[in-house]
């Protein structure tokens, strides 16, 4: 079985810009989940989908901001860039949802905000 | 926000040595996850116990949780250079599908 995929890997943008990621979960899995990871303040929680509908949202602005479509692939998107959200976003996938079983990571994107 | 935090922060031994890290939380949990990851990659799922579980092993791994104490501990045998990398404890809770990740701790095993 494919594992959790992540695009792109690597991205630079200027801030004010805005950015979005794509998560393509593991065949099957209906549960996608968005991370945050600084050096700073560890890793955090973004959001939660589940069957296209979130499930679950962290302490985060509305420039956050994610879907997910009928395949479970999942995107998020950041607007009006700053400097403080360059960080490793990873997301992860599993059957019924995170508090319940184990997820699968994928290898992130690395976002750098200059 | 995060709920787990572990001990120690940081963690130097020799390869062969044994390794063990705490994990604290505090509030009921149905299930604690371990994860590895190797730097600046994903994280790599080790193993979940659940809290009817008081210890579980998966190879050179072993965990405990002691839900009286809102505490759980890896322990990696006969470490490795190749386990260097972060460690992290996750709570995981039915109760609003929540699941949420301590601060790592930092493994380092010389060769």
């Amino acid at each position: 079985k494919a594992g959790v995929t992540q695009t792109p890997r690597y991205l630079i943008k200027t801030r004010g810009q805005q950015v979005t990621l794509s998560c393509s979960p593991i065949s099957g899995h209906r549960s996608v989940s968005w991370y945050q990871q600084t050096p700073g303040q560890g890793l955090q929680f973004l959001f939660e989908y589940f069957s296209e509908t979130q499930r679950n949202k962290g302490n985060f602005p509305g420039r956050f901001s994610g879907r997910q479509f009928s395949n479970s692939r999942s995107e998020m998107n950041v607007s009006t860039l700053e400097l403080g959200d360059s960080a490793l976003y990873l997301c992860a996938s599993s059957l019924a949802g995170r508090g319940t079983e184990t997820q699968y990571f994928g290898p992130g994107t690395r976002l750098l905000v200059l | 926000s995060q709920q787990g935090e572990e001990d120690p922060q940081a963690l130097s031994i020799q390869e062969g040595e044994n390794a063990t890290m705490n994990c604290s939380y505090k509030t009921s949990i149905n299930n604690l996850q371990w994860y590895r990851q190797n730097s600046g990659r994903g994280l790599v799922h080790l193993i979940l116990i659940r809290s009817n579980e008081r210890e579980k092993h998966s190879g050179r791994l072993r965990v405990t949780l002691d839900t009286s104490k809102k505490s759980s501990s890896l322990l990696i045998t006969a470490s490795r250079a190749a386990d260097t990398a972060s460690y992290f404890c996750a709570t995981g809770s039915y109760n609003n599908n929540d699941m949420r990740f301590g601060a790592g701790t930092r493994l380092t095993v010389k060769p």
